[in-house]
């Protein structure tokens, strides 16, 4: 069974302060993708990154960053500088990599990120 | 490229009577999923179709949902009756092939968001 826990409920923060997003996961898949979403007022759900479980190597994106800890099974999601624009709900997912799961993905019950200004 | 897309973008409709969602996903995308996102929640899987054949509906409560996609690429999705805890954003995403053995994204549509009174 796969599942994705997301801690924090909610979090607020004052603009241009940094702000981590915590997401830990359990899989028995030997290989997997883990993803991060955005989801603003409007509901769509927006792709920021997917990560596969070979891969450890952090990422940067401009202003977003994401430290991936196999040992700990954590796929943590930092803002730097965060911006108003950058309030919306969070969500962590996770893609086991066989078949048998049939690829479907695994959410968290998100973050709810509110930025003031 | 067009992305998915979805219709209504809100309902409201009072328990015991019927709705309807529809779904265009991307061209070309194969496989087609409807997600249940109830507020505060991440979305959670209800059907997976593969061209116009269901691969996974464990999550489906077929007593009063149902879905189809009769020509492999528009789907919809029914409830009858509704009832008051069927009050969420119904999501829609579709993905494409694959690279290299392994899936391409799920792209999500922007959803329905329906309300039970």
């Amino acid at each position: 069974a796969q599942k994705v826990t997301q801690a924090q409920t909610e979090i607020s923060v004052v603009e241009k302060e940094d702000v981590t997003l915590d997401c830990v996961y359990e899989t028995r898949d030997t290989t997997y993708y883990l993803f991060w979403y955005k989801q603003p007022p409007s509901g769509e759900l927006v792709f920021l990154i997917r990560r596969n479980s070979f891969d450890e190597q952090n990422e940067i994106s401009g202003r977003y960053s994401w430290n991936f800890q196999k040992s700990t099974s954590s796929f943590n999601f930092t803002i730097t500088a965060s911006q108003v624009v950058d309030s919306a709900v969070y969500f962590c997912a996770l893609r086991g990599d066989s078949g048998g799961s049939n690829y479907k993905l695994t959410f968290g019950k998100g973050t709810l990120l509110t930025v003031n200004p | 490229e067009a992305g998915v897309a979805q219709s209504p973008r809100y309902k409201i409709i009072e328990k015991r009577q019927s709705v309807a969602f529809w779904c265009n996903p991307i061209s070309g995308h194969a496989t087609l999923y409807w997600y249940q996102q109830i507020l505060g929640q991440g979305p959670k899987l209800l059907i997976q179709f593969q061209n116009n054949g269901v691969v996974d509906d464990s999550q489906l409560p077929k007593d009063r949902f149902s879905a189809e996609r009769l020509k492999g690429v528009d789907s919809t999705l029914k409830i009858q009756p509704a009832k008051l805890e069927d009050s969420a954003m119904y999501l829609c995403a579709s993905r494409g092939g694959w690279d290299r053995g392994r899936p391409y994204e799920q792209y999500f549509g922007p959803g329905t968001r329906l309300t039970v009174t």
